[in-house]
């Protein structure tokens, strides 16, 4: 079946470190790939997306690149802030953008030190 | 304007009670949908309604019983709780076709 595989958090950086979450996908066809965050006390954000193999999605300084030959999605910022420690979500939309019956990996706590 | 709304944002309830959470959205969409993240955060589907019919019912227990009124309001009711429903309870919307999700704030439910 579909499934998400995202790295075991928390993690926990220093400002201005370099970020990256690794994310791997089991899909049937070409899925839609996510990542969702998840700031304190609130609902999930769509954080950026890709729909097709090679796409690279990009918001706010992060940045995921669609590999279909590995099947992974991970997520990078090269310069993280204190603003950006929140949960992150790895996604995917095995109807290929067509539903919202989102699989999601199982979230990587980040933080982020002054 | 909240674009996806859902009240309450807390309930502490006991065993065996019957609640209820509410969910509207503003943005005009098409399909809702209810997931509800464990304490490991963990989220998982339960329900997706596309313009008020059900097209998700993932395996839920049938104590679990959405409604949709119209097709900006995504209402869960649910029966005789139990400790293993606490969780937090999130309301999302999208548009057909996209695979974006809006979410609310999520409904903390507590069950004693």
């Amino acid at each position: 079946g579909n499934s998400v595989t995202q790295m075991e958090g928390p993690v926990t950086l220093s400002e201005e470190a370099f970020l990256t979450i690794n994310c791997t996908y089991t899909a049937t066809g070409y899925p839609s790939l996510f990542w969702y965050v998840q700031y304190p006390g609130e609902g999930l954000q769509l954080l950026l997306k890709a729909t097709k193999a090679d796409d690279k999605g990009s918001n706010k300084g992060f940045e995921a690149t669609y590999r279909k030959e590995t099947t992974s999605f991970h997520l990078e910022k090269g310069s993280v802030q204190v603003s950006d420690s929140a949960v992150y979500f790895c996604a995917l939309s095995a109807g290929g953008g067509s539903q919202g019956n989102l699989i999601f990996g199982k979230g990587t706590k980040l933080s982020v030190k002054p | 304007d909240t674009a996806v709304s859902q009240t309450p944002k807390y309930l502490v309830t006991q065993m065996g009670n019957d609640k209820s959470i509410k969910c509207e959205q503003n943005l005009g969409h098409d399909t809702m949908y209810w997931y509800k993240q464990d304490s490991k955060k963990f989220l998982k589907i339960m329900f997706s309604y596309n313009n008020k019919e059900l097209i998700i019912n993932e395996t839920v227990p049938n104590r679990f019983s959405p409604k949709s009124p119209d097709k900006a309001h995504l209402n869960l009711h649910i029966n005789s709780l139990e400790l293993g429903d606490s969780a937090v309870y999130f309301c999302a919307s999208s548009p057909l076709g996209t695979g974006e999700l809006f979410f609310g704030e999520g409904s903390r439910l507590t069950v004693l």
